[in-house]
C-alpha cells in the first residue's frame, strides 16, 4: 500500500455522532497532516502533528500519532452535515520538502 | 489577503496543445509546490519552488511538463503536447518557509480536461 493510507475509504455517519478515520504510513516522518477536501475545491489545512508529539486538540477535531505502530487517527466530535468532505492524511519525512498524500476518506454526515 | 490564487479554475485543452496553469502565492510567501490529482485518488507532489530556483522536480514526468517561479509575477506550470492521461486536478500550495509550522496552503485547483 501506499504511504499516507487512509481508512475506511468512505464513512457515513449521522450528525452528532463522532467520526473517526485512520491514516497508516510506512517511513519515518517529520509531521503528520490532515488535511479537507470539499467537492471541486482545494484542500484546507486542518491540523500537524510532529513526530514527537502523541495527541493534538483543536476545536472538535482531536489527533493522534503512534509513531511505533506508523499510524495516525483523526476525530471529529459532533458531527454536522458541513463536515461532510474528503480527509486526506499527508506525511512529512526525511529531506524532501514535499507531502505524501492517501487517498482520502470519505465522509458523509447526514442530517 | 486572497490565499493562494489559480488560474483558470478550469481549463480545456485539445489533444497536442499546450497547457499554462498559474499560481500566485500567498502574500509573503516564497515556497510554492505543484500537486495533481488523479479522480478518486489523493495528491501527488510534481515539483518544489523558490523564487527563480527550481528545488526538487523529483515528481515531475521527464517529458512535456516544466514549471517556473520567476522573480516577478506568478508560478507556471506548462504542459506541452497534452495527452488525455493529463486530465487531472492540479494544486498550488505555498509556504513561507520550507518546513512550515502550521502546513501548507493551497489553492483551488485548476481541472484540466485534454479532450
Amino acid at each position: 500500500s501506499q504511504q499516507g493510507e487512509e481508512d475506511p475509504q468512505a464513512l457515513s455517519i449521522q450528525e452528532g455522532e463522532n467520526a473517526t478515520m485512520n491514516c497508516s504510513y510506512k517511513t519515518s516522518i517529520n509531521n503528520l497532516q490532515w488535511y479537507r477536501q470539499n467537492s471541486g475545491r482545494g484542500l484546507v489545512h486542518l491540523i500537524l502533528i510532529r513526530s514527537n508529539e502523541r495527541e493534538k486538540h483543536s476545536g472538535r477535531l482531536r489527533v493522534t500519532l503512534d509513531t511505533s505502530k506508523k499510524s495516525s487517527s483523526l476525530l471529529i466530535t459532533a458531527s454536522r452535515a458541513a463536515d461532510t468532505a474528503s480527509y486526506f492524511c499527508a506525511t512529512d519525512g526525511g529531506s524532501a520538502r514535499q507531502l505524501t498524500f492517501g487517498s482520502g476518506t470519505q465522509l458523509t454526515v447526514l442530517p | 489577503n486572497a490565499g493562494v490564487m489559480q488560474n483558470p479554475r478550469h481549463l480545456v485543452r485539445r489533444r497536442g496543445q499546450e497547457a499554462r496553469l498559474r499560481c500566485s502565492p500567498m502574500k509573503g510567501h516564497s515556497h510554492v509546490y505543484w500537486y495533481r490529482q488523479l479522480p478518486e485518488e489523493g495528491l501527488k507532489f510534481m515539483v518544489y519552488l523558490q523564487k527563480e530556483n527550481i528545488i526538487d522536480e523529483s515528481g515531475m514526468p521527464k517529458e512535456r511538463f516544466s514549471a517556473e517561479f520567476p522573480k516577478e509575477g506568478p508560478s507556471i506550470l506548462r504542459i506541452q503536447q497534452v495527452v488525455r492521461g493529463d486530465s487531472a486536478a492540479y494544486f498550488c500550495a505555498s509556504s513561507p518557509s520550507d518546513r512550515p509550522r502550521e502546513g501548507y496552503t493551497f489553492g483551488s485547483g485548476t481541472r484540466l480536461t485534454v479532450v
